[in-house]
């Protein structure tokens, strides 16, 4: 079992619809990262999360870390989200390597 | 602020060949890590670096080396390349910590024929 998991692994919605991308992760973390990457390999950090919530513009990201599980959501979905989202976490231990989920696709149609 | 720059962007080599790729943090930026992406294996931490001193390694073999210099540059080195080394690699640059946002470059792609 992959200590991060990701679901879905591939997301088509419509323009305007609501989207929630999940994260679950096995270890003690001290931070999770979201991340972005668009066709063509940039990739773009979106949020970093110890607790809490964060929100910036039409992004959402939130974390439970008793239930070791984060959510990203994207409000009013447009094509330009379509792209690769990836959560990572870093564990919080000595060996403390982040760690990827494998991503989700989403594709959002006009 | 210019963001972080990898050099070469796009390289073709020959099984056998080594090569070597070039990350130049964002100003102020103690730390660098390194990144392999695949097709079938996604993302994969490499290495990273902090104030020239290697923090962690990644389990890839031996043949994968890299350093930090006093400027905070980093590069890193894949010896007696192989297929399968064919890859996205990635570096992203933070103040340092664990709690660090990273800030990625564009990657080299580098294809081993």
């Amino acid at each position: 079992k992959n200590e991060v998991e990701q679901s879905p692994q591939n997301l088509t919605a419509q323009e305007g619809e609501f989207i929630t991308i999940n994260c679950s992760y096995s270890v003690g973390i001290s931070a999770l990262h979201w991340l972005q990457q668009h066709p063509g390999g940039g990739i773009v950090s979106l949020f970093m999360l110890s607790s809490g919530k964060k929100k910036h513009g039409r992004l959402i990201a939130t974390i439970n870390i008793q239930e070791k599980h984060s959510s990203l959501h994207i409000t009013a979905s447009h094509p330009r989200d379509s792209a690769v989202y990836i959560c990572a976490v870093r564990p919080m231990n000595r060996d403390d390597k982040i760690i990827f989920g494998k991503g989700t696709r989403l594709h959002i149609l006009p | 602020k210019a963001g972080v720059t990898q050099t070469p962007r796009y390289l073709i080599k020959t099984r056998g060949q080594q090569v070597t790729l070039s990350c130049s943090p964002i100003s102020g930026h103690r730390s660098v890590s390194w990144y392999q992406q695949t097709p079938g294996q996604g993302l994969q931490f490499l290495f990273e670096y902090f104030s020239e001193t290697q923090r962690n390694k990644g389990n890839f073999p031996g043949r994968f080396s890299g350093r930090q210099f006093s400027n905070s540059r980093s590069e890193m080195n894949v010896s007696t390349l192989e297929l399968g080394d064919s890859a996205l690699y990635l570096c992203a640059s933070s103040r340092g910590g664990s709690t660090g946002e990273l800030f990625f470059g564009e990657g080299s792609r580098l294809t081993v024929l």
